[in-house]
């Protein structure tokens, strides 16, 4: 692994059903944060950690949860998918705080029907 | 509430220069970075600003202006491969980023 990587790359999901997005990242940053982009708005947080067993929540956390059991991942869960959760979501990872550079992953691609 | 302004899409010819501002207002002010994103990628880290001024870093310079809550990108001698959209995000007093819509760039031979 060389960065941060996420899991599943895009799924289709049936609204009222669970699902978790993993993210892991091998650059022992302490911070990590989890964002969707929406067409037209810019990224906006959903949760964060700044280091590991803390949490935080974002501007957006409703219907989204998150834990950080250890450096390396930082996993978020859908407890019960709405359609307006369908976005593209971005896990990202810096070495402390804002003032550093966050670099992303991948992106998965979530569709809520 | 908090705000970042962008120019939602802009155009350019290859080989000329583009400046991409960006206002905005924040409750503080932790830094503004600068970042860009390929469509269908992941945003990539271009600068990051905390004094105002000029930063440069090749074909790419970044200015701040704490005062006027402003700030541009400037892109030189572009290239085709600079076509994406460009991201401004500022540090808030909560030590969160908020992110602009972005700014589409268009480069045309």
């Amino acid at each position: 692994i060389a960065g941060i990587t996420q899991a599943p790359t895009s799924q289709i999901l049936a609204a009222g059903r669970r699902m978790t997005l993993r993210c892991t990242q091998d650059m022992r940053h302490n911070a990590m944060y989890w964002y969707r982009q929406d067409l037209g708005l810019g990224l906006r947080l959903i949760h964060y950690s700044n280091t590991a067993g803390t949490t935080g929540k974002g501007e957006v956390p409703d219907g989204y949860s998150v834990s950080r059991a250890n450096t390396d991942d930082f996993p978020l869960t859908l407890a019960s998918a709405v359609p307006s959760q369908t976005s593209v979501y971005f896990c990202a990872s810096s070495a402390s705080g804002i003032t550093d550079t966050q670099y992303f992953g991948p992106g998965t691609r979530l569709t809520v029907l | 509430g908090q705000n970042i302004d962008q120019p939602t899409e802009m155009t350019a010819t290859e080989g000329a220069i583009v400046q991409i501002n960006c206002t905005y207002q924040t409750s503080g002010f932790n830094g503004l970075f600068w970042y860009q994103q390929h469509a269908g990628e992941a945003p990539t880290f271009l600068s990051y600003n905390v004094l105002d001024g000029l930063e440069e870093k090749g074909r790419f310079s970044s200015f701040l202006s704490r005062s006027k809550g402003y700030s541009y990108l400037l892109l030189k001698e572009l290239q085709m491969k600079d076509s994406a959209s460009y991201l401004c995000a500022v540090g808030d007093s909560n030590y969160q980023l908020i992110w602009g819509a972005g700014t589409k760039l268009i480069i045309k031979p």
